[in-house]
């Protein structure tokens, strides 16, 4: 069982509607929640990143949230355009005696249509 | 300024060869890291360079792969004796500080490796 669980795994929507991606994670002991955009055949791209302490975080029209009681995060996308099309993933850094490691989730497919 | 540059941008090879896939990080970044991405997956932790000190090695799959940085600056990861089931997406990212956890990791546009 992947410690970082995104859903849902893709995700359809018309252009202009909002949409909200989840991850689910049971990694510890927490450092930073992490959120990438990748478009097709690209390197990953931040959106966003927040620390223990941190509830929300915004980047335009994103918005990430973070319950670390919970384990959860989600990714709210406002007003979707088509460049959105991307895949969506969740990265969960956790402290260990070596240093710092991160955990990927599997990543949201989401497609905006016209 | 330049981001992180990673060639060739696609690779295709024989089972069994070897090949290298380079990575230039962004001028200045002490942490570098190598991913790796396969169809329909997450991406992988490989390897994970933190400025002068050893790299933390315990993401590669087998000793086929191994990974190197030259001067603290450009890596080469070497996969010897390629499989198929090494046909991926290599990512290789940089960032400022060793403290993976603390910054930011800009990521390159990766080397699709097709092994057949």
């Amino acid at each position: 069982k992947n410690q970082v669980e995104q859903s849902p795994q893709s995700l359809i929507i018309l252009e202009g509607k909002n949409c909200t991606l989840q991850c689910n994670y049971t990694v510890s002991p927490f450092s930073n929640l992490r959120w990438y955009k990748q478009d097709t055949g690209r390197g990953p791209v931040s959106l966003t990143i927040m620390t223990f302490s941190e509830n929300t975080k915004s980047n335009g029209r994103y918005t990430a949230t973070l319950d670390a009681d919970t384990k959860q995060s989600s990714l709210h996308i406002t007003a979707s355009q088509l460049s959105d099309s991307a895949s969506y993933i969740c990265v969960v850094t956790i402290l260990t005696g070596g240093g710092n490691k991160l955990t990927f989730g599997t990543g949201t497919q989401l497609k905006v249509e016209l | 300024g330049a981001g992180v540059s990673q060639s060739p941008s696609n690779k295709v090879t024989e089972k069994g060869k070897d090949v290298e896939l380079r990575c230039d990080p962004i001028s200045g970044h002490t942490a570098l890291y190598w991913y790796r991405q396969s169809l329909g997956q997450g991406l992988e932790f490989l390897i994970y360079f933190q400025g002068n000190s050893a790299p933390d090695k315990s993401g590669l799959p087998s000793d086929r792969f191994s990974a190197e940085r030259t001067g603290g600056s450009v890596s080469t990861l070497t996969i010897q004796r390629t499989q198929q089931e090494d046909s991926a997406v290599y990512l290789c990212a940089s960032s400022l500080s060793v403290l993976a956890g603390g910054y930011e990791q800009y990521f390159g546009p990766g080397t699709r490796l097709t092994v057949t």
